[in-house]
């Protein structure tokens, strides 16, 4: 399962409510990502880590937000869930920038 | 900016050989990866190329032409198994190495 679990794997949730998904590695690598794959679209990075406390943007960021407290977790949140955050979120991890492996995805419906 | 350009669907038989293009445009060019994806599952890594020549592992090969801007993946003898999406990523040095995706070739290999 490349040593990583993404829990929701499925959520339902109402416009304007908080949600946050949990992405956890049992590799102890580095680097985590955040990733939402929509049709047309394909993968785009929304946020990343490069460490404990040490995060940025990605090229899809607004209306999201992450923490990473322990090296193991990678937690994302949308503040106020809008219907064009529905998608099929990822998340990965590396212990180097050339490597990065998937988890299982979190599907997110809002409505 | 960056454009990452791969057909959107391809169909082909089982035994066939298939070509999966991937044309790019991007700055700060450091490698290119393909990534195999089946419905409903997360993206495995197949082949990572930063030199150009064609890389060979086992069925798949994947070729990169840095000057040309161009990659291609190809499966030999397919299986049925083969069917699934195929994700062309180019990693970009923009301080830190970000991956950016095409929107992916869905390959339907029928009997």
């Amino acid at each position: 399962d490349a040593g990583i679990t993404q829990s929701p794997r499925h959520k339902v949730t109402e416009t304007g409510t908080p949600v946050t998904l949990r992405c956890h590695q049992t590799e102890n690598h580095r680097y985590m990502y955040w990733y939402r794959q929509d049709p047309g679209h394909g993968l785009r990075l929304i946020h990343y880590s490069y460490g404990v406390k040490d995060t940025d943007k990605g090229e899809v960021s607004d209306g999201y937000s992450v923490s990473r407290s322990k090296t193991e977790d990678f937690l994302l949140t949308l503040e106020s869930a809008t219907s064009s955050q529905t998608s099929v979120y990822f998340c990965a991890h590396g212990e180097s920038t050339y490597e990065q492996y998937f988890g299982p995805g979190t599907r997110l419906t809002v409505t | 900016g960056q454009n990452i350009d791969q057909p959107t669907e391809m169909t082909a038989t089982e035994g066939a050989i298939v070509q999966i293009n991937c044309t790019y445009q991007t700055s700060g060019f450091n490698g290119l990866f393909w990534y195999q994806q089946h419905a409903g599952e997360a993206p495995t890594f197949l082949s990572y190329n930063v030199l150009d020549g064609l890389e060979e592992k086992g069925r798949f090969s994947s070729f990169l032409s840095r000057s040309k801007g161009y990659s291609y993946l190809l499966l030999k003898e397919l299986q049925m198994k083969d069917s699934a999406s195929y994700l062309c990523a180019v990693s970009m040095n923009t301080g830190f190495q970000k991956l950016v995706f095409g929107t992916g070739t869905r390959l339907l290999v029928s009997p």
